[in-house]
């Protein structure tokens, strides 16, 4: 049972790159985020979706782009990279719409992405 | 907006000792808090929760505490081991309206428990 699966693992970018982080889970989770981790900010949720199909924006969505063609994959494209999205991305999913009562997320290890 | 605050980004203890490890939220709307903890090149993994109508959850060495008036809970640790050394995020549940139980997180906490 791999849990959560990101890909990929590491990645340097120029500036003005796109690239595609992929996240893909296996229980069937209906529920799927993407937040980013930085230094003294903690997690910040980019963007979410609560099903197949369905996206919504988060706190930092500027900059994003996401799809959810398929309930087990939740895809975080950035279309033109900038210095300011150097940043440690983490997918995580849910059982139920509210975590708390559950054992909140399950994240993945993480894909840690420098723009020069 | 900061609606969870971790005002500590480091603390220091002696294995055996006691770590606490705190947080102060601004979102009244809150109705559930979790603490992740995070190993580096890992992601955050779940530790334990506590309901708003509740003031203390135990699990094992972790008990958190809620002090909801103050809108301040903390994360107490008894013995610290030195594999307790990571970072420490506290999170609050959103569950009104269309928040879709989204979790916002705190700025994170680096214990190191010395041997």
């Amino acid at each position: 049972n791999a849990g959560v699966t990101q890909t990929p693992k590491f990645r340097v970018l120029k500036t003005g790159q796109s690239m595609t982080l992929l996240c893909a889970q296996d229980m069937n989770h209906e529920y799927m985020y993407w937040y980013r981790q930085d230094p003294g900010m903690g997690l910040r949720l980019i963007h979410y979706s609560v099903g197949e199909g369905t996206t919504a924006k988060g706190e930092v969505p500027d900059g994003y782009n996401v799809s959810r063609l398929k309930k087990q994959n939740f895809l975080l494209g950035l279309e033109s990279a900038a210095p300011s999205q150097t940043s440690v991305y983490f997918c995580a999913s849910s059982q139920t719409i509210l975590p708390g009562q559950d054992h909140g997320y399950t994240f993945g290890s993480g894909t840690r992405l420098t723009v020069v | 907006d900061q609606q969870v605050k971790q005002n500590s980004p480091s603390l220091s203890v002696q294995e055996g000792r006691i770590s606490i490890l705190n947080c102060d939220y601004t979102n009244s709307m809150f109705d559930y808090f979790l603490w992740y903890k995070k190993y580096p090149a890992e992601g955050p993994t779940f530790l334990i929760s506590i309901s708003s109508i509740k003031d203390k959850n135990e699990d094992g060495r972790f008990t958190v505490f809620l002090n909801k008036s103050a809108k301040h809970l903390s994360l107490h640790i008894v013995p610290s081991q030195p594999g307790d050394s990571a970072v420490y995020f506290c999170a609050g549940q959103d569950a009104g309206g269309t928040s879709y139980g989204k979790l916002t997180f705190g700025q994170g906490t680096i214990l190191t428990v010395h041997p």
